[in-house]
């Protein structure tokens, strides 16, 4: 099975502070992908990776930075955290680009900035 | 942009099936249709997918129509564990998928 970790399930910071959202995942995936959830607006797509090194922005960007140094691990930086980044974080990963490749989600960090 | 569309909310009865439909009356003729579900507090969870045949495994069944403009997500006997919010979804090229709002099914006992 494919297993996708996240560092943190909770996690509550303050405005300002540099965040950093770890994921792994163990199944050799290509593909990464960060997303915050809240309510009424479903799932966002805010980066995502295909390759080690490499990183392509999706929908809402803006506040956030990504680094993957190494295939398995990919990292959501918030650089200075906002109230208005208090979210659930999910992070997911597929083998690859093709439309049949699933993708398979972590268990989500919920994340409070005060 | 939003490709699928699904009502809000449904209720379904302990033990009957539960059918989810979906609107996806513009994705391409190549696209696949996706399921996922998320149960409070956790992350998505894979169910099912299809593309143009119905589908079934040990979850679900996926019934899409022959003009692929629609398709209907079946857990064949619901039971309380099977509360939660399902997504109906298409990855476009890329695999990036587009998650809406999805349906809220509660199953009442």
């Amino acid at each position: 099975d494919v297993k996708v970790t996240q560092s943190s399930r909770y996690l509550v910071k303050r405005t300002g502070e540099k965040v950093f959202l770890e994921c792994v995942q163990d199944m050799d995936h290509e593909n990464m992908f960060w997303y915050r959830q809240d309510p009424g607006l479903g799932l966002r797509l805010i980066y995502f990776s295909y390759d080690v090194k490499m990183k392509e922005k999706g929908d809402i960007p803006e506040g956030y930075s990504v680094s993957r140094e190494k295939k398995e691990r990919f990292s959501l930086i918030l650089e200075s955290a906002s109230t208005n980044q208090t979210s659930m974080y999910l992070c997911a990963s597929s083998l690859g680009q093709r439309s049949t490749d699933t993708q398979y989600f972590g268990p989500g960090t919920r994340l409070t900035v005060l | 942009d939003a490709k699928t569309t699904q009502p809000p909310s449904m209720d379904c009865a302990e033990g009957r099936a539960a059918n989810l439909p979906c609107n996806h009356s513009t994705i391409s003729g190549n696209e696949y249709v996706y399921w996922y579900r998320q149960i409070h507090s956790q992350g998505p969870q894979y169910i099912i997918h299809g593309l143009k045949n119905n589908e079934t495994n040990e979850m679900a069944s996926l019934i899409i129509t022959e003009d692929r403009k629609s398709s209907t997500l079946i857990l064949p006997h619901a039971t309380l564990r099977d509360t939660a919010v399902y997504y109906c979804t298409s990855p476009n090229t890329g695999n990036q998928f587009y998650f809406g709002t999805g349906t809220s099914l509660t199953v009442i006992p």
